[in-house]
């Protein structure tokens, strides 16, 4: 079974629409994150919540907005798609307590023309 | 500023040659170093978290070790399906929960 699973897997679209991408897991996490993995591999966070509750928001344009319908899923909506938005995105999970390790989900490809 | 940097950018070696990767950190406050593997077209794979100065972690053909300003990742004697991108990432309490992540190390091992 998938952990953290993220639908779809590519994504291609033209400048100025909307979409979404979906993340879910079920390793029963509290945490969950969005991260925007560039061209040159550089990973960095953009939201996380916990339990349904935004703690993060990192530099990102509001035309990027997290939805938590719960605590096992996080999905990301994106308006007015711009070319600079083409990138990987992944979804990751962290359990509460002690250990503060994370578990990435495989990443959807983003590609804006 | 918290930052991490990691080192060589690219590392080519042959079957059983070892060698270290580098990652050096400035963060305050450090709750955990996290070291990953991402092999192409996937999601990165977690391998160690290591906590205070001194500590060592293993795992197969992997060591990771940390002291206060950087993290070492030995590869001894690595086979081709050891060949990936290696990230090494950690967590301090200005980023809240949030990791923050190095560019990473392509190893490359040919046989």
């Amino acid at each position: 079974d998938t952990a953290v699973s993220q639908t779809p897997k590519y994504l291609v679209t033209q400048m100025g629409n909307d979409k979404s991408i979906k993340c879910e897991q079920n390793l029963g996490h509290d945490t969950m994150y969005w991260y925007k993995q560039d061209s040159k591999k550089f990973l960095k966070i953009m939201f996380s919540y916990n339990n349904k509750e935004l703690i993060i928001n990192e530099t990102v344009p509001n035309r990027f907005s997290p939805k938590s319908p719960d605590k096992a899923h996080l999905n990301l909506h994106i308006n007015s798609l711009e070319l600079g938005d083409s990138a990987v995105y992944f979804c990751a999970s962290r359990g509460a307590g002690g250990s503060y390790e994370q578990y990435f989900g495989p990443g959807t490809r983003l590609t804006v023309t | 500023e918290d930052q991490v940097t990691q080192s060589p950018e690219a590392l080519r070696l042959q079957e059983g040659e070892s060698s270290s990767l580098n990652c050096s950190y400035t963060v305050s406050g450090l709750r955990g170093l996290f070291w990953y593997r991402q092999d192409p077209g996937k999601g990165p794979e977690f391998l160690f978290t290591l906590y205070s100065a001194g500590e060592e972690k293993e795992k197969e053909r992997l060591k990771a070790t940390l002291t206060k300003k950087e993290s070492f990742l030995h590869i001894t004697a690595p086979k081709p399906e050891d060949s990936a991108t290696y990230l090494c990432a950690v967590q301090g309490p200005k980023a809240g929960t949030a990791l923050i992540f190095g560019k990473g190390t392509t190893l490359s091992v040919s046989s």
